[in-house]
């Protein structure tokens, strides 16, 4: 599966809007977009996924790039509950591995 | 509500000892997972299974072996426990890829491992 980069850390101010980088300029056609985030002391979990076009959920969006190289997550109000490492993952159709990285720590401030 | 259990939240544990980490699911999940994760480094895999009896090398398998002889039931096995086995273990599961492009992975809460 194609590697992703993410930046080490970033911080936010509560109820502001954060939007989380990702670059992947060796994605493949069928390659999906996937983010986890995992919250202190806490396994990871599924936050949003998509293939070309935007998503939304009720957790975030997710803002895939034109020529599928880099994408997005948007937070649109940061909550002190938001505060968790970000993980941008591709995979496959026939992949079942994941490789997460190091992520992205998010830091909201109050 | 789906769940991934594992056994301990904290296990201490010393040199030379064999060390059993269990998970269970209780989603008919084909896939099974064991990560390890250190600061710094992420989470990195270290076996994972996609069926019964089945198991595949992740990044990091040395010093590690698995076992899976039930579907729900996935164990890492530590042969001769060492102090840079110090580290945090999560296990997850997910449907078999292919049978839904969402393959969403659920983690148990992690075991924290410690090795005197």
């Amino acid at each position: 599966d194609a590697k992703t980069t993410q930046p080490n850390s970033m911080e936010s101010n509560e109820e502001e809007p954060v939007h989380l980088p990702c670059n992947h300029s060796t994605i493949s056609g069928t390659d999906y977009i996937h983010w986890y985030r995992q919250l202190p002391s806490q396994g990871p979990e599924y936050v949003i996924h998509g293939l070309t076009s935007n998503v939304n959920n009720r957790m975030a969006s997710l803002a895939i790039a034109e020529d599928r190289k880099s994408s997005t997550l948007i937070l649109h109000r940061a909550t002190l509950r938001d505060a968790a490492v970000y993980y941008c993952i591709l995979t496959g159709l026939t992949g079942n591995q994941f490789y997460f990285g190091t992520g992205t720590s998010l830091t909201v401030i109050p | 509500d789906v769940k991934v259990t594992q056994s301990s939240r904290y296990l201490v544990k010393r040199t030379g000892e064999k060390v059993f980490l269990e998970c269970v699911q209780d989603m008919d999940h084909e896939n099974m997972f064991w990560y390890r994760q250190d600061p710094g480094l992420g989470l990195r895999l270290i076996y994972f299974s996609y069926d019964v009896k089945m198991k595949e090398k992740g990044d990091i398998p040395e010093g590690y072996s698995v076992s899976r002889e039930k579907k729900e039931r996935f164990s890492l096995i530590l042969e001769s426990a060492s102090t840079n086995q110090t580290s945090m273990y999560l296990c997850a599961s997910s449907q078999l890829a292919g049978v839904s492009q969402f393959n969403e992975q659920f983690f148990g809460p992690g075991t924290r491992l410690t090795v005197l």
